[in-house]
């Protein structure tokens, strides 16, 4: 069946370090990627999406490619800021739903 | 774009009484509503899908006679946490999906209810 693998965290980064979370996934046919961000007592944002094979979704500053050779999405910052603090979830969209990865919470200090 | 209304944000009530969390797609007709539970620092874990003027589909153990789902119009969809208990405190989040193309086709979540049964 179809499923998302996410890297574990939590990851604890220096402001201005780069940040990759990485993200694979198992499904048949041509799914489309999310990131998605929650921050701390609030529901989820799209972050970007990508939904064909070469796709790079970008926003904010992050962006993720859609890996169809390697089955990847994973995601990257050049820079991150305390602001991005939150849980980021890969996901991926199922005959008519969303599968999530486990989420992995960032955490940013000055 | 698009936007879901969710709420309360935040509810407490005691031990076997029954809660209503209301979600609202305020800008688009939601075809599709979907009802996820959030475990502290776990991922989301889908309860059901509802399609407008039909039953919710309910996921493996899911009891649906305790997570009632209403879904009686396309803006508007009702969870409804039924004699309630502790280990029923959760985030629940719902999800809406219109139809047809661009930013309303896809999954707007709302922001979220905080449930916690004392």
């Amino acid at each position: 069946g179809d499923s998302v693998t996410q890297m574990e965290g939590p990851v604890t980064l220096s402001e201005e370090a780069f940040l990759t979370i990485n993200c694979t996934y198992t499904a048949t046919g041509y799914p489309s990627l999310f990131w998605y961000v929650q921050y701390p007592g609030e529901g989820l944002q799209l972050l970007l999406k990508a939904t064909k094979a070469d796709d790079k979704g970008s926003n904010k500053g992050f962006e993720a490619t859609y890996r169809k050779e390697t089955t990847s999405f994973h995601l990257e910052k050049g820079s991150v800021q305390v602001s991005d603090s939150a849980v980021y979830f890969c996901a991926l969209t199922g005959a008519n739903n969303l599968f999530f990865g486990t989420g992995t919470r960032l955490t940013v200090i000055p | 774009g698009a936007v879901v209304s969710q709420h309360p944000s935040r509810v407490i009530c005691k031990s076997g009484t029954s809660v209503k969390i209301e979600c609202r797609s305020l800008d688009f007709q939601a075809t599709t509503m979907f009802w996820y539970r959030q475990f502290p620092k776990q991922s989301l874990m889908l309860m059901a899908t509802s399609n407008e003027g039909s039953k919710a589909t309910y996921e493996q153990g899911v009891e649906k006679d305790k997570f009632l789902i209403n879904h009686a119009s396309l803006t508007l969809s009702t969870l409804t946490v039924t004699s309630a208990h502790p280990e029923d405190s959760s985030f629940y989040i719902c999800s809406a999906r219109g139809s047809g193309g661009g930013e309303r086709s896809g999954y707007t979540f709302g922001s979220g209810t905080r449930l916690t049964v004392v």
